[in-house]
């Protein structure tokens, strides 16, 4: 069964380095996720990104977020500067058309800026 | 914006039946998701109710939908060890062509005593 990958499965930078987490979304799937969940707390939706931009974003998602599928099969959240309060799990999902479709969730990345 | 909101634990004995409950505020809610996190793991979707429906069954899994008191209920049949997890409570809003965030509640941790 196809899945949602993301690499690696645990990132530790220090504060101020920027990360690029990494993921491959399911292969005929259009529509890109990342959510974030930090320890203890719910998962946090923040970016959609579907046609090569960005769809809909939150307000966690300020300007030191980035994303891009720079091929046709990953899909890349940047942090251009690490924050203490950036460290969470990062989620990865995808889904194949919006209506009536689900999302697949990846395995995680677990970030954390010392 | 939109809520959802979920108990925190849940102790039940094995081979009896579970039930999760979950509320949400958001009146154009599309679909509803229950989503299983194991730890250190990703999340598992497990199953999911469109919003003109009353009642889903799959398995040992019956989720029921209340839309006028927007509350979400997942029913666990003959609870096991094995389904000692969070589970998630998730909720898609009013589809629009760019993509479809999703809320997610706070999550239960659901145990599962001998």
């Amino acid at each position: 069964e196809p899945e949602v990958t993301q690499t690696p499965s645990h990132q530790v930078t220090q504060m101020g380095q920027e990360v690029i987490l990494r993921c491959v979304p399911i292969s005929n799937h259009l529509y890109f996720y990342w959510y974030r969940q930090i320890l203890g707390q719910k998962v946090e939706f923040l970016v959609s990104f579907y046609n090569n931009e960005i769809s809909e974003k939150s307000e966690i998602f300020d300007d030191q977020f980035s994303v891009e599928r720079p091929d046709g099969s990953n899909f890349t959240l940047k942090i251009r500067s690490t924050k203490l309060e950036d460290s969470a799990m990062y989620f990865c999902a995808s889904n194949r058309q919006v209506a009536g479709d689900t999302q697949y969730f990846g395995p995680g990345t677990r970030l954390t800026v010392l | 914006g939109e809520d959802v909101e979920q108990s925190l634990f849940l102790s039940v004995r094995e081979g009896d039946s579970s039930v999760i409950n979950c509320t949400y505020t958001d009146s154009s809610s599309t679909y509803l998701y229950w989503y299983k996190q194991e730890p250190g793991a990703g999340l598992q979707l497990l199953t999911y109710i469109f919003s003109n429906m009353d009642m889903k069954q799959d398995q040992r899994l019956t989720v029921l939908l209340n839309k006028k008191d927007k509350h979400l209920s997942l029913r666990i049949a003959d609870t096991q060890t094995g389904d000692s997890a969070i589970y998630f409570c998730a909720e898609k809003g009013e589809l629009t062509g760019g993509g479809n965030k999703l809320t997610f509640g706070t999550g239960t941790q659901l145990k599962v005593e001998l």
